[in-house]
């Protein structure tokens, strides 16, 4: 099983502030997608990236994936409560049909 | 399209008894995938289809799981008999062309086993 650590685990902030959450493997990966879980419901799809050094941007959210492809990162600028969730990183490997997720983060957004 | 449809949403059971779950994917997927999700090890594949073959199954905990796709609309997820420690959330979910474009996921169903 290939290793997705997330950092931070958790984090809570205020409104209005600026947050990056990391996610870090050994492995390389021909793409690697973030995803938003909501208590009670699944993952829901944000963003795929599959180029190394690509940036994707979707409205206040910013993903970068690493050069070497084995890291991603995610930054939310003016953060708003309606961004509090979990946070997960996956990644999928050459050829491989299935995807490995990484640990979480679990964003609090304090109005 | 109405998504990925699990029931039941939530499953209390007593140890020992049979639990199926059941998934319906989203029209035209080709990928189905089975998770299982705990606070300890987060999301963990348990088992995935291609066309309903079942392509990997490494990470089906024991015998006591079992998982089918007898037609392109329909898979279940059967545990038997049941354990405590088989308490979690479920989740299938499917895809078009593998993972590498993002699965859409279910709602869940959350599992307790008393």
């Amino acid at each position: 099983t290939q290793l997705l650590e997330q950092s931070p685990q958790f984090l809570s902030i205020q409104e209005g502030e600026n947050l990056t959450v990391y996610c870090n493997s050994s492995s390389v990966f021909s793409s690697l997608q973030w995803y938003r879980q909501e208590p009670g419901e699944g993952p829901v799809l944000l963003v795929t990236v599959v180029t190394g050094g690509e940036v994707k941007k979707l409205k206040r959210l910013t993903f970068q994936f690493g050069d070497a492809r084995k890291d991603s990162s995610l930054h939310i600028t003016a953060a708003q409560t309606g961004d509090t969730g979990l946070y997960l990183c996956a990644g999928g490997e050459t050829g491989a049909n299935n995807l490995f997720f990484g640990t979480g983060t679990r964003l609090t957004v304090i109005p | 399209d109405a998504g990925v449809i699990q029931s039941p949403r939530h499953e209390v059971t007593e140890m020992g008894q049979e639990v199926t779950l059941r998934c319906k994917p989203i029209s035209g997927h080709d990928y189905l995938f089975w998770y299982r999700q705990t606070m300890m090890r987060g999301l963990e594949l348990l088992i995935y289809f291609n066309n309903n073959v079942p392509i990997d199954d490494s990470g089906m905990p024991e015998d006591r799981f079992s998982a089918k796709m007898p037609n392109a609309s329909f898979s279940t997820l059967k545990i038997q008999p049941s354990e405590p420690r088989d308490s979690a959330v479920y989740f299938c979910a499917s895809s078009f062309l593998g993972g590498g474009w993002g699965y859409t996921f279910g709602s869940g169903t959350r599992l307790t086993v008393v």
